[in-house]
């Protein structure tokens, strides 16, 4: 298998603007995850998602920030309008859900800079 | 809610056994999981423990003791390519789906 794909891998856009990251998930696999690293936070869940329907947004940080899952192959994480603080890593994960260890599987990352 | 706690930091010497601790507090356990991350790279799973006791998986070995809230992760033979952040992870409390991890452990590994 290919492995979790994100897109883009690198984006640098300017305050103010509409950012999308995309995710396609590990075929089979039943729960998408999308977290954003950074130093001084580590890795945060913003939301979860289980055969394709959001189970905790609790992480979003706030309302710039909307994420979907229209299939089972596709999902995307949405940042209206993009702020500095923003700039991070977001990873996209997916996994089996309840199956034996629950082994997450993390894309390589969307690395974004808001200048 | 959930909540990790490790170590920031854990320097050792090529060859030797190095242990990372975690303790956590959730309302609801269905086990613990380590992975290891890279600079640069994404996390990548280690190892899991649902129930009390000892993993092993090569060098790497995982304990938990479900009891104390508490578990580690056990690298032993130490390589330099072993240097990156080891993070703890617990799943639950709404039968496993929502993964939390901590803030991780950085090792470094001298020669």
């Amino acid at each position: 298998d290919a492995g979790v794909i994100q897109s883009p891998r690198h984006e640098v856009t300017e305050m103010g603007q509409e950012v999308t990251l995309r995710c396609k998930p590990i075929s089979g696999h039943n729960s998408l995850f999308w977290y954003r690293q950074t130093m001084m936070r580590g890795l945060e869940l913003l939301i979860y998602f289980n055969n394709n329907v959001p189970i905790d947004d609790s992480g979003m940080p706030e309302d710039r920030f909307s994420a979907k899952m229209p299939n089972a192959s596709f999902s995307t994480l949405k940042i209206q309008p993009s702020e500095p603080r923003d700039s991070a890593v977001y990873f996209c994960a997916s996994s089996m859900g309840q199956g034996t260890g629950n082994t997450i599987y993390f894309g390589e990352g969307s690395w974004l800079t808001v200048v | 809610g959930q909540s990790l706690e490790q170590p920031s930091e854990v320097t050792a010497v090529e060859g030797a056994i190095v242990q990372i601790n975690c303790t956590y507090q959730t309302s609801g356990f269905y086990g613990l999981s380590w992975y290891q991350q890279h600079d640069g790279g994404a996390p990548t799973f280690l190892s899991y423990n649902a129930l009390d006791g000892l993993e092993e998986t090569g060098r790497f070995s995982s304990f938990l003791s479900r009891s104390d809230s508490y578990g580690y992760l056990l690298l032993q033979e130490l390589q330099m390519k072993d240097s990156a952040s080891y993070f703890c992870a617990v799943r639950g409390p709404d039968g496993g789906f929502k993964t939390i991890f901590g803030a991780g452990t950085r090792l470094f590994v001298k020669a």
